[in-house]
């Protein structure tokens, strides 16, 4: 079955560090695969997502580019803010037999990202 | 900007009661999930819907029961409460194009005492 193995956290920087948080998937065929964020007492916001290989998605300084060879969408920002402390979670979302999309999303487990000042 | 709501936002019920946590949307989206999210993070699907009518079990077994009878209305009950059942539940859809991923309401913390 589908699967999303996330870095294990958490991961503590001091702010302006450089991040980096690995993911790493397992799909049937061709995934759609997504970054969310979760702030302190809120529910998962979209952070970034791409459609197909070689695409970057990006969003508020966030990147991550879809490496079809290494299944890979590693999430990374070159300067944290304290602003940026929340849980981020990979996820796949795999087409149906159609190539259309049921919806469901795999996720990893989350990574815990707190930034200091 | 998603528009899912969720409500309560937090909830503290005894042993044995039966709740009903609300979860709706105004986007017109045909597809809803219920997520539990356990203090470890991890998000577990418990049940989700294709439309009017539909619904599904989860990869998480879960003793919550839901219904579809409108598609902006997706709400989960719990016939009787627990302290195991405990926990973050997170309600979310989606549009039917692939590749927009899922929308999420706040979540509702419950704690059974």
């Amino acid at each position: 079955g589908d699967s999303v193995t996330q870095m294990e956290g958490p991961v503590t920087l001091s702010e302006e560090a450089f991040l980096t948080i690995n993911c790493t998937y397992t799909a049937t065929g061709y995934p759609s695969l997504f970054w969310y964020v979760q702030y302190p007492g809120e529910g998962l916001q979209l952070l970034l997502k791409a459609t197909k290989a070689d695409d970057k998605g990006s969003n508020k300084g966030f990147e991550a580019t879809y490496r079809k060879e290494t299944t890979s969408f590693h999430l990374e920002k070159g300067s944290v803010q304290v602003s940026d402390s929340a849980v981020y979670f990979c996820a796949l979302s795999a087409p149906n037999a159609g190539g259309t999309s049921y919806g469901k999303l795999t996720f990893g487990q989350g990574t815990i990202l707190t930034v200091h000042p | 900007e998603a528009d899912i709501y969720q409500t309560p936002r937090y909830l503290v019920i005894g042993t044995g009661k039966k709740i009903t946590l609300e979860c709706s949307q105004t986007m017109g989206h045909d597809k809803m999930y219920w997520y539990q999210q356990d203090p470890g993070m991890e998000l577990h699907l418990i049940h989700y819907s294709y439309g009017v009518n539909s619904t599904e079990k989860g990869d998480l077994s879960s003793e919550s029961t839901v219904s579809r009878i409108r598609t902006e209305h997706f709400p989960l009950t719990l016939e009787s409460a627990r302290p195991s059942h405990t926990s973050q539940y997170l309600c979310a859809s989606s549009p039917p194009i692939r590749g927009l991923g899922q929308y999420f309401g706040p979540g509702t913390r419950l704690t059974v005492t």
